[in-house]
């Protein structure tokens, strides 16, 4: 089935470093990615999203990159602080509204002071 | 706005017995979502309704699992009977229709089934 691949499921950086995360999808008609935050006993939340006719997007720190040619889109955050730490979730989804929305695995990154 | 209401928060029953839980999304959302989240891994889309109709419900159990959105505000979620593996955060969203469009979460209702 299709699927969405995430690297790496833990992340530890020092505050003022940036953080990389990866994603590869299998579904060639998903044509929205959006990038979710997760903190402690709460939902995700959106943090920034990318359309497929777009190869990258960025709003303040945080910049995500799109390669629909090999399938591959990645957030970057850069000039990370401790608030940064969470659990980060990419996802593909197809079609309107959401259609067929696959969540990775998570990065759980820390961030420390 | 005010955001996705969920509830209970948190739900502790015995395998085969029956949970329900509910969802009042975001204010003028016609979309409305089903996800669980076992610990430690990403949110499975369960279920998704367009207003009071369902767009996709292939990855819902439905042997055991039931939803239902009447009047296409509120959602009720239903697992019948548990099982152990059903132990997960269960987390409601909703968006505004339209391709692309940002998906609001609720805080969930974590269930242990022991």
């Amino acid at each position: 089935g299709e699927n969405v691949e995430q690297h790496p499921s833990t992340l530890s950086v020092q505050e003022g470093d940036s953080a990389v995360i990866k994603c590869t999808y299998s579904d060639s008609a998903s044509n929205y990615f959006p990038w979710y935050k997760q903190e402690l006993g709460k939902g995700p939340q959106l943090i920034i999203d990318i359309r497929s006719n777009v190869g990258e997007k960025k709003d303040q720190r945080i910049a995500v990159t799109l390669n629909k040619t090999a399938k591959h889109f990645s957030l970057h955050i850069t000039e990370t602080q401790p608030e940064d730490s969470a659990v980060y979730f990419c996802a593909a989804s197809q079609g309107t509204g959401g259609f067929k929305t696959i969540f990775g695995a998570g990065t759980r990154l820390f961030v420390k002071a | 706005e005010a955001g996705v209401a969920q509830s209970p928060r948190y739900k502790i029953i015995e395998k085969r017995q029956s949970v329900a839980f509910w969802c009042n999304p975001i204010s003028g959302h016609a979309t409305l979502y089903w996800y669980q989240q076992i610990l430690g891994q990403g949110p499975k889309l369960l279920i998704q309704f367009q207003n009071n109709g369902v767009v996709d419900d292939s990855q819902l159990p439905k042997d055991r699992f039931s939803a239902e959105r009447l009047k296409g505000v509120d959602s009720t979620l239903k697992i019948q009977p548990a099982k152990l593996e059903d132990s997960a955060v269960y987390l409601c969203a909703s968006s505004r229709p339209g391709a692309g469009t940002e998906a609001f979460f609720g805080q969930g209702t974590r269930l242990t089934v022991v």
